[in-house]
Order: structure tokens, then C-alpha cells, then sequence
């Protein structure tokens, strides 16, 4: 079953805007890790932040992970139409490494 | 580094049909899993194997065979192909360590008429 739940499920918007993405999780968690997917191509890692950190920074991305709450946000920065993907979070569960459990995705369009 | 490879890359089967999925990743990784991706589904966990000789089932293992013969490789079998087998699929592998990321291959798109 997915853990993960992505909030929006499709965001547009303009080149030069933030985007700002949800993800709500279940269970405790070891790490969450944000994905990107191009149309039809496989998933590339993008950022992990694991359980005892707050916030991650990697380049024009920003994440922030709240424990408490049980979410995470992935924030792009100076948006591009190249960041025009699919966002998929996904969790390392406590205490079982083995396997990651997925989001439903988030669709970003950036339109020049 | 090739990194994760996956082939082929399209596939079209009749129903009944079997295949094999293939999957191999050159940097040594201990774990290995097969993924379905499906419209509106995420990504859903087929099989998995933490090294050679070990395997176990996902969320979504019925009608799909792994096998762990070498670290490297981890092919996917498609027993009797069925429509609702269409799917994309995607092979990833990742280090034993915990806090590490998944490496994915490019995906193999089937479509089972």
C-alpha cells in the first residue's frame, strides 16, 4: 500500500516561481527521499533527509522534513521548464531498510 | 558506470505469453527490487532481493517469478501474461547501507494484448 501522499497532484505554473510540494507519511521513518521522473524515463534521486534532520539544502531545492506531523515539502526555487517532471516522494521505513515505499507523485508543469 | 540497465525497452506479448524482464546493475549494490508503475498508482513493489540466493515478495508479487543468481543481475518473469500485466516496469538497486539512495533503471514499457 503507499504510504506516501503527495499533495498537489498536478501543479503549473510560471518559469521563475517557486513551487512548493507535500508529502504526508504514515509511519516512523529511517528517511524520505524525493525523486524526479521525466515523461516516460526513470526515476532520478534528487534529495534524502533523514529522520533526525529538519531541512536539506541541494542547490535551487529545499526540503524540509517535520516528524511530528509526519510530512515533508520539497520547495524548487527559481523555477525552469526544464523542472517540468513528476515529483514522487518516498519513505525508508524504521527498522526496515530494504524497501522504499512510494507516493502517488506530484505532476509540475513550468511553462515558459 | 552503466549504472542500472533494463532490457528491453518496449515489449508487446499476447495473453498466455511468458517472458523475461531483464536487469543488471554494475556498482555492487546488495538490494535489488522490481517495480510496476501504473496510471495513478505510484510505483508498486513486485519483488525484491537483499543479495544472491534471496529473495522476497512485494505488494503485488502474483503472476511475476525473481531470481538472484549474481549481484549483478536480477531478472523479472512474467509467467503467463495477462492485460492486466500492461505496465510499465522498472528495475532500481541500492546499497545495504541505511540513508542511501535508489538507483533506477530507464523503464520497460509492456503491453499485453
Amino acid at each position: 500500500s503507499q504510504q506516501g501522499e503527495e499533495d498537489p497532484q498536478a501543479l503549473s505554473i510560471q518559469e521563475g516561481e517557486n513551487a512548493t510540494m507535500n508529502c504526508s507519511y504514515k509511519t516512523s521513518i529511517n528517511n524520505l527521499q524525493w525523486y524526479r521522473q521525466n515523461s516516460g524515463r526513470g526515476l532520478v534521486h534528487l534529495i534524502l533527509i533523514r529522520s533526525n534532520e529538519r531541512e536539506k539544502h541541494s542547490g535551487r531545492l529545499r526540503v524540509t522534513l517535520d516528524t511530528s506531523k509526519k510530512s515533508s515539502s520539497l520547495l524548487i526555487t527559481a523555477s525552469r521548464a526544464a523542472d517540468t517532471a513528476s515529483y514522487f516522494c518516498a519513505t525508508g521505513e524504521a527498522g526496515n531498510n530494504r524497501k522504499l515505499i512510494w507516493g502517488l507523485g506530484t505532476s509540475l508543469a513550468v511553462n515558459p | 558506470n552503466a549504472g542500472v540497465t533494463q532490457t528491453p525497452k518496449f515489449q508487446v506479448l499476447k495473453t498466455g505469453q511468458s517472458m523475461t524482464l531483464q536487469c543488471a546493475q554494475d556498482m555492487n549494490h546488495e538490494y535489488m527490487s522490481w517495480y510496476r508503475q501504473d496510471p495513478g498508482m505510484g510505483l508498486r513493489l513486485i519483488h525484491y532481493s537483499v543479495g544472491a540466493g534471496i529473495t522476497d515478495q512485494g505488494e503485488v508479487p502474483n503472476g511475476y517469478n525473481v531470481s538472484r543468481s549474481t549481484t549483478e543481475d536480477f531478472p523479472l518473469r512474467l509467467l503467463s501474461a495477462a492485460p492486466s500485466q500492461t505496465s510499465v516496469y522498472f528495475c532500481a538497486s541500492t546499497r545495504r547501507d541505511q540513508n542511501t539512495e535508489a538507483f533506477f533503471g530507464q523503464g520497460t514499457r509492456l503491453t499485453v494484448v
